[in-house]
């Protein structure tokens, strides 16, 4: 069965510092890999998406990059981090070709400071 | 704007009584989902209706999509302490690359014993 996983769970980080957060997938092969930020008490905002290996779609211009080093791991990171950056992080994925239901990880909460 | 906005934001009933929530969405879609993110989770996915599709049950979920005014709703029957938790829909847009999803605000409900 697949699984996905997020770490780490919780993280304080000044502003100003570097952040990645990393997600894994198990028991599937070329998955697609989203990464999502939500607000306290909001609704979900795509950030990056990947249909590959290397292939990474911004959605909307801001301070994260995303990266897809291998075909099950996905990458949020930043620079320097900004107070507007806090939020909880998800990640999920898709079957490989047009999987439609969508299997969240657990999430990172992000408070910067 | 979100492509999928709830209403209500939230909601409040007892125990075995039923809840209904609504979504609107504005563009042509494949499909519409509707997830359940418990306080501090990852989302999980309930249920999907396709664009040809009028009506969908899943237990005590019954989903409803009206393509003509672009709306959904979700109504759990019967309800338990253990729904209370927050409700998306998401659409799976015609056109859009990487089965991205575009998520609502959610309804957030409280089922009281």
């Amino acid at each position: 069965s697949q699984t996905i996983h997020q770490w780490p769970a919780t993280l304080v980080q000044p502003v100003g510092s570097p952040l990645s957060l990393e997600c894994t997938v198990e028991g599937t092969s070329n998955p697609n890999l989203y990464w999502y930020r939500q607000a306290a008490g909001r609704g979900l905002q795509l950030l990056f998406y990947s249909v590959g290996i290397g292939q990474i779609s911004s959605e909307v211009p801001q301070n994260l990059s995303a990266s897809r080093p291998q075909d099950r791991q996905f990458i949020l990171s930043s620079k320097k981090l900004l107070l507007s950056d806090s939020g909880f992080y998800l990640c999920a994925w898709t079957l490989a070709g047009g999987g439609e239901t969508q299997y969240f990880g657990p999430g990172t909460r992000l408070l910067v400071l | 704007s979100q492509q999928g906005e709830e209403d209500p934001q939230a909601l409040s009933i007892q125990e075995g009584e039923n809840a209904t929530m609504n979504c609107s969405y504005k563009t042509s879609i494949n499909n519409l989902q509707w997830y359940r993110q418990n306080s501090g989770r990852g989302l999980v996915h309930l249920i999907l209706i396709r664009s040809n599709e009028r009506e969908k049950h899943s237990g005590r979920l019954r989903v409803t999509l009206d393509t003509s005014k672009k709306s959904s709703s979700l109504l759990i029957t019967a309800s338990r302490a253990a729904d209370t938790a927050s409700y998306f829909c998401a659409t799976d847009a015609k056109n859009a690359a990487g089965n991205k999803l575009t998520f609502g605000g959610g309804t957030r409900v409280l089922v009281k014993p």
